[in-house]
């Protein structure tokens, strides 16, 4: 099993421009999320979602997009890149029973100019 | 307000040393806590997780303790090795929507 992988590792976009952000896993969970992760801070949650073709706003959505339209990914747009969205991206995925703690990829770091 | 307080920010021990960090979270309701340890550039790895009536689990040298009562929990690293080095993240699950709530994380550094 590959577990979570994310695409691509690393990115720098101008401000204004857009991107998707791929999340894939191999274990068959129901649950999928994103997470953002700033220096000094805690991760904080973006998108998640609860089973393919469903997705929900977390704490910090604004300014970004998602969709699961296969159970197995996980995709996160951003539609016009700001500097404030320089950060390292993370999705995790879990098994929607057994209270099992999420699973995290290796993260995505995106640069903002 | 939810939330869930590290301490200390940063350690630096000497290797084969044991450390304590430590955990407070003001999490209501409260469902379980976790202990995740991240590497430098790569994503978090749960190490332990406790419910309500658990207050202590072990993990190898990882030792995680949760006083309920007092809303702390504490991570324990026996002997520990250079490859310890990273941070540890403790995370509450609870509120009213059963989210996880991150602390900000312990950055480890154990040196030779």
């Amino acid at each position: 099993n590959a577990g979570v992988t994310q695409t691509p590792k690393f990115r720098v976009l101008k401000t204004g421009q857009s991107m998707t952000l791929l999340c894939a896993q191999d274990m068959n969970h129901e649950y999928m999320y994103w997470y953002r992760q700033d220096p000094g801070m805690g991760l904080r949650l973006i998108h998640y979602s609860v089973g393919e073709g469903t997705t929900a706003k977390g704490e910090v959505p604004d300014g970004y997009n998602v969709s699961r339209l296969k159970k197995q990914n996980f995709l996160l747009g951003l539609e016009s890149a700001a500097p404030s969205q320089t950060s390292v991206y993370f999705c995790a995925s879990r098994p929607s029973a057994g209270g099992i703690p999420p699973y995290f990829g290796p993260g995505t770091r995106l640069t903002v100019t | 307000k939810n939330q869930v307080e590290q301490s200390p920010q940063s350690l630096i021990i000497l290797e084969g040393k044991n450390c304590t960090l430590q955990c407070n979270y003001t999490v209501s309701p409260f469902s379980n806590l976790r202990w995740y340890k991240q590497d430098t550039g790569r994503g978090p790895v749960s190490l332990t997780i406790m419910t309500f009536s658990e207050n202590t689990k072990s993990n190898g040298r990882y030792t995680a303790t949760l006083d309920a009562d007092t809303k702390q929990s504490s991570l324990h690293i026996t002997a520990s090795q250079l490859s310890d080095s990273a941070s540890y993240i403790c995370v509450v699950r609870g509120g009213s929507q059963g989210n996880l709530i991150f602390g900000k994380g312990t950055k480890l550094s154990v040196k030779p």
